[in-house]
């Protein structure tokens, strides 16, 4: 069980926009940025959004982020066959000791 | 363009340790203010944080295997390490190197994975 909260599973057709959710609390996503990360089938994860809503040199404009309070949220707009993914986002939390958290990932199906 | 590479065994047997190096390439472990990262994820399920080591060797570890676990770096080799002990078959997992740009980063450079079973 996560301490970020996902959508396990969400679908959507070609061309479409999704928003994927994360929910967490005040002491993580409430106290630090948040990330998002895009895991293809058989690859590594990759930096999709960082900071809450800033995209990496090469991440095309279709993908957002946004977080308020303790829920953050990554939007896909104009969807391609080649977004379908596993998708996590991704904070610290702070507490007794410094903690990286992820969500349990959200698995997108472009239909 | 920075690259990090995983190797060690793929089958460790349980209550043994289980051993990784994360090689780095591209750039110096050492510079930056990088923290070095190693993060798992079982089949099917989602992505664990382990802990991560700074080039000093100040190291943060995740609570739940704190203590099983040692990251260490070699400044010389360019490569940091991952020991974990008394594995078990829930420690069977894809092992992911990986790279924070400060204390409290996200992940930008990720090796590609090696997977770990713990079997008998």
């Amino acid at each position: 069980q996560s301490v970020l909260t996902q959508p396990p599973s969400m679908s959507a057709a070609p061309g479409q926009k999704v928003t994927i959710s994360c929910s967490g609390s005040d002491s993580n996503i409430g106290s630090n940025y948040v990330s998002w990360y895009q895991q293809l089938p058989g690859t590594a994860p990759k930096l999709l959004i960082y900071d809450n809503n800033k995209r990496p040199s090469g991440i095309p404009d279709r993908f957002s982020g946004s977080k308020s309070g303790t829920s953050a949220t990554l939007a896909i707009t104009g969807l391609q066959t080649g977004d379908e993914a596993d998708y996590y986002c991704g904070t610290w939390e702070i507490s007794l000791s410094t903690v990286a958290l992820f969500g349990g990932g959200t698995k997108l199906t472009v239909l | 363009q920075v690259q990090l590479q995983e190797s060690g065994p793929g089958l460790v047997k349980p209550s043994q340790t289980l051993s990784l190096t994360c090689t780095v390439s591209g750039g110096s472990i050492s510079s930056g203010g990088y923290y070095w990262s190693w993060i798992r994820t079982h089949p099917g399920k989602g992505l664990e944080w382990i802990g991560y080591i700074y080039y000093t060797g100040r190291t943060y570890y995740n609570p739940s295997l704190k203590s099983r676990l040692a990251i260490s770096i070699d400044t010389s080799q360019n490569h940091f390490s991952l020991d974990l002990t008394s594995v078990t078959a829930a420690d069977t997992a894809v092992y992911y190197c990986a790279r924070a740009t400060w204390y409290l980063a996200p992940f930008d450079y990720w090796g590609q994975g090696s997977l770990v079973t713990v079997s008998s």
